[in-house]
């Protein structure tokens, strides 16, 4: 198994641009995370689905950010516009409700806003 | 809300050494689970052990065996045999029992640093 696949591993972007964050869960998981890892705030829940529904967006900072997930292998993280509070590392993870039901994460993508 | 706390930001150990890595939480839910997970410099995030509440046999995997206190609500790490390979940072994190659809909740993390 590939495991959970993140894209891109790094983004270097200037202020008030877009970011899109990808993330491909492991096949068969139909719960899906995504997280923030900053020195401030540590590890935090953005927000998550289960069979592609948002269950809890209640994490997402402001409108400023937006998650989708069109369909079980694919969701996205965008990021418009941008400021630099937002460097971080973002992670995506998930999980299934069979077989175990740990969230395996994905690598990461380290985001630096300037 | 759910609180995890790690009162130890940096702990270190001489290889082949025994070392205990503290995390306390604080809930109201009878139905959760608790995990330790592992962050290297390459920062993936892996699970190294978890505990259901309802289990009062203490967790073991390998090297790694954890101390449940449900009353005390305290939930620590135990690595014997210590090795250069479990420096990194380690997460506590808790989870509502009940569904299979929780967020974890983590604590600040502890630096693991291991001496040869």
């Amino acid at each position: 198994d590939a495991g959970v696949i993140q894209s891109p591993r790094h983004e270097v972007t200037e202020m008030g641009q877009e970011v899109t964050l990808r993330c491909k869960p492991i096949s068969g998981h139909n719960s899906l995370f995504w997280y923030r890892q900053t020195m401030m705030r540590g590890l935090e829940l953005l927000i998550y689905f289960n069979n592609n529904v948002p269950i809890d967006d209640s994490g997402m900072p402001e409108d400023r950010f937006s998650a989708k997930m069109p369909n079980a292998s694919f969701s996205t993280l965008k990021i418009q516009p941008s400021e630099p509070r937002d460097s971080a590392v973002y992670f995506c993870a998930s999980s299934s409700e069979t077989g175990g039901d740990e969230q395996y994460f994905g690598p990461g993508t380290r985001l630096t806003v300037t | 809300a759910q609180t995890v706390t790690q009162s130890q930001p940096e702990m270190s150990v001489q290889e082949a050494e025994t070392v205990t890595l503290s995390c306390t939480y604080d809930t109201s839910e009878s139905d959760y689970y608790l995990f330790w997970y592992k962050q290297p410099p390459s920062r993936q995030m892996i699970l190294v052990i978890r505990q259901e509440a309802y289990k009062q046999q203490n967790a073991t995997e390998n090297r790694f065996s954890v101390n449940f206190q449900k009353a005390a609500k305290s939930f620590s790490l135990k690595i014997s045999d210590s090795q250069l390979g479990d420096a990194a940072m380690y997460f506590c994190a808790y989870r509502r029992g009940g569904s299979t659809l929780g967020r974890l909740y983590f604590g600040r993390g502890t630096q693991l640093t291991v001496w040869p």
